[in-house]
């Protein structure tokens, strides 16, 4: 069975540009979660999706946004990149939400220059 | 204030030492997971907990609900189990995360 994917798994973008990364979750699980971790804050949840729905949310501004199509893999947008946001991206999958055990990707990591 | 505290936020140890981590929270939780990150990213969920005790292999985690407390232990240390560990609650509809304790076992 193959694992959560995510892809690019590094990236270099622009102060202003805008960037998407993609998660492509277990065959059969329904939620895909984001988390940013950065060396200062560490790892913070992003938003939760679950059959193409946005089912939860942290504390994040709206240049943040997601969102999941019919085969349950997700894309995560940042738009008006800055500095602060370099940071590893996370996504997890799971068969039903935030209190089910969840398998990780490897990442994208993002540096903002 | 932190809402999820671990300890200790450094750990070295000897291979085949017995170890402890330790897991505070502040707030109601539906469940608590236990993380592990190796360098390099990539997270691995160890257990989930909403009560008792659960063993896998070298690990074991227990959870005490009205201390709001939970332990991760492992037995028989060896050097692969150096890592970060992370505790994380599900809180309503947000997970929040400890700030983790960097494990470094030594042979």
């Amino acid at each position: 069975k193959a694992g959560v994917t995510q892809t690019p798994r590094y990236l270099i973008k622009t102060r202003g540009q805008q960037v998407t990364l993609s998660c492509s979750p277990i065959s059969g699980h329904r939620s895909v979660s984001w988390y940013q971790q950065t060396p200062g804050q560490g790892l913070q949840f992003l938003f939760e999706y679950f059959s193409e729905t946005q089912r939860n949310k942290g504390n994040f501004p709206g240049r943040f946004s997601g969102r999941q199509f019919s085969n349950s893999r997700s894309e995560m947008n940042v738009s008006t990149l800055e500095l602060g946001d370099s940071a590893l991206y996370l996504c997890a999958s799971s068969w039903k939400g935030i209190d089910a055990e969840a398998f990780f990707g490897q990442g994208t990591r993002l540096t903002v220059v | 204030k932190n809402e999820v505290e671990q300890s200790p936020q450094n750990l070295t140890a000897q291979e085949g030492e017995f170890i402890t981590i330790n897991c505070s929270y502040s707030v109601g939780i539906s469940a608590l997971h236990w993380l592990q990150q190796h360098p390099g990213g990539g997270i691995v969920s160890l257990f989930m907990l909403s009560s008792g005790k659960k063993k896998h292999g070298r690990l074991i985690a227990t959870i005490n609900i009205q201390e709001k407390h939970s332990s991760l232990h492992i037995t028989a240390s060896h050097p692969r189990d150096s890592a970060v560990y992370i505790c994380a609650v599900t809180n309503t509809d947000k997970l929040i995360f400890g700030t983790g304790t960097r494990l470094q076992v030594f042979p």
